[in-house]
């Protein structure tokens, strides 16, 4: 267990919807970072919050959308969900910026049908 | 062009070889390089750690910066089953995010 939170593990769900897909990082750790990994394009950097507030963003979607809470956790939104979305979706936390290294959770493997 | 290149694999050697896998970079600002590790259905965990030029080992396991060529390198000794997995080098400068290459798939076969 790394100590990094991600729910749901598996999603399964229609083109055109929106899901929510949740992490709590590790205890200490004040940077969150989102992830999409696809067998084609690797691990694509998304977004980055650090203690509540955006820090990054990569090529994330204006369908997606993501928030830290003031307990830390984050969540990203994904809406309007196309094929093309089907990816594992990696949350990563870390204490202050990346040089501690980053500490990933488990995913969350979306399929949209 | 991707600010990391990584060979995708896949790579499948012997028990007991030595393994090297290779990544180049663009970004010349890059400072820190790092290597994970990601089995099937889990999420990458970080293996080695390079500031800069350098070499590093960590047991079976060194990582080489040539920052002059922009070049990164992991070296496996003596390979494992246990070492097969997908192999990410990583990269970033100051505060910003890490980039990754797109992971090599290695295969250790008994």
């Amino acid at each position: 267990d790394s100590g990094v939170t991600q729910t749901p593990k598996h999603l399964i769900t229609a083109t055109g919807q929106r899901v929510t897909l949740r992490c709590s990082p590790r205890s200490g750790d004040l940077s969150v970072y989102w992830y999409q990994q696809s067998l084609d394009q690797g691990l694509q950097f998304l977004i980055q919050y650090y203690n509540g507030e955006e820090r990054a963003k990569g090529n994330i979607l204006e369908r997606f959308s993501a928030q830290q809470f003031p307990d830390l956790h984050s969540e990203l939104n994904l809406s309007s969900l196309e094929l093309g979305d089907s990816a594992l979706y990696f949350c990563a936390s870390s204490v202050g910026v990346a040089e501690d290294g980053y500490t990933f959770g488990s995913g969350t493997r979306l399929t949209v049908v | 062009q991707k600010e990391v290149e990584q060979d995708p694999g896949p790579l499948s050697v012997p028990e007991g070889a030595i393994v090297s896998l290779n990544c180049t970079y663009s970004n010349s600002a890059f400072q820190y390089f790092m290597w994970y590790r990601q089995y099937s259905r889990k999420g990458p965990e970080l293996l080695m750690y390079t500031y800069s030029s350098g070499n590093k080992e960590d047991g079976r396991f060194t990582a080489q910066v040539d920052k002059s060529s922009k070049y990164i390198s992991l070296f496996i000794r003596d390979s494992q089953p246990s070492d097969s997995a997908t192999y990410l080098c990583a990269a970033f400068q100051g505060a910003q995010k890490l980039v990754f290459g797109q992971g090599t798939r290695l295969t250790i076969n008994p």
